[in-house]
């Protein structure tokens, strides 16, 4: 697609349950990220992928948190037994050459978010 | 320790006035940086880039301007209209990858 498509845009969940939130990057970007954003304030980084290598998965806060990548493309990030406090947006983004390094510019382009809400 | 920080979390901004809006980084090894726009009900949108070795770089009706000495970045929006409203973002590299987020800069054009 000409975005980055993600789903549900808006989910409520009580307290417990399992969520699951789906990402489409853009076809061709190789690298994808996720990040929260709590009511007011700035996107916390979650999870990286890049291409066929081992994700950096250093901003999950909790073993709670899952994600993964099928086949290069799509992203699914899993939140188990949720919790009040996992209430937030969940962004996700996906960029052409995922580094900075020599020429390339590290522009991410953003989904319009899911938005999870535990009661 | 190390942030990327706004200076204000708001800004109210007279339409056809021109918007100055801050970010604070701490990190001297940061190379690059980002603005984004992020409206109501929207994910954030690319603005500008620019990156250590520049000082100023120019968009439509955007310039972002990096002071390395004093770790300052800011994002100047000329003749500001109804659809600048917005929070707006500025984002640090800090490795090869990851940005780093600041709270944002809420903007409001009055009419």
């Amino acid at each position: 697609g000409a975005g980055v498509s993600q789903s549900p845009s808006n989910k409520v969940t009580e307290k417990g349950k399992d969520v699951e939130l789906r990402c489409d990057p853009i076809s061709g970007h190789t690298a994808l990220y996720w990040y929260r954003q709590s009511l007011g304030q700035g996107l916390e980084f979650l999870i990286y992928f890049q291409g066929n290598s081992a994700p950096d998965k250093s901003g999950l806060p909790s073993d709670r948190f899952s994600a993964e990548r099928t086949g290069g493309s799509v992203s699914t990030l899993t939140i188990q037994r949720t919790q009040q406090e996992d209430s937030a947006v969940y962004l996700c983004a996906s960029s052409l050459v995922g580094t900075t390094s020599g020429s390339g510019a590290n522009v991410l382009t953003f989904g319009a978010g899911s938005r999870l809400t535990v009661l | 320790g190390e942030s990327v920080g706004l200076h204000l979390p708001t800004l109210s901004v007279q339409e056809g006035d021109n918007s100055i809006i801050n970010c604070a980084y701490s990190n001297s090894a940061s190379d690059y940086f980002i603005w984004y726009k992020q409206e109501s009900g929207k994910g954030p949108q690319f603005i500008i880039d620019i990156r250590s070795n520049m000082d100023k770089r120019q968009g439509q009706r955007v310039t972002v301007l990096l002071n390395k000495t004093v770790k300052h970045l800011s994002l100047q929006i000329a003749a500001t209209q109804p659809g600048d409203s917005a929070v707006y973002f500025c984002a640090e590299n800090r490795n090869d990858y990851k940005l780093s987020f600041g709270a944002g800069t809420t903007v409001t054009v009055r009419a």
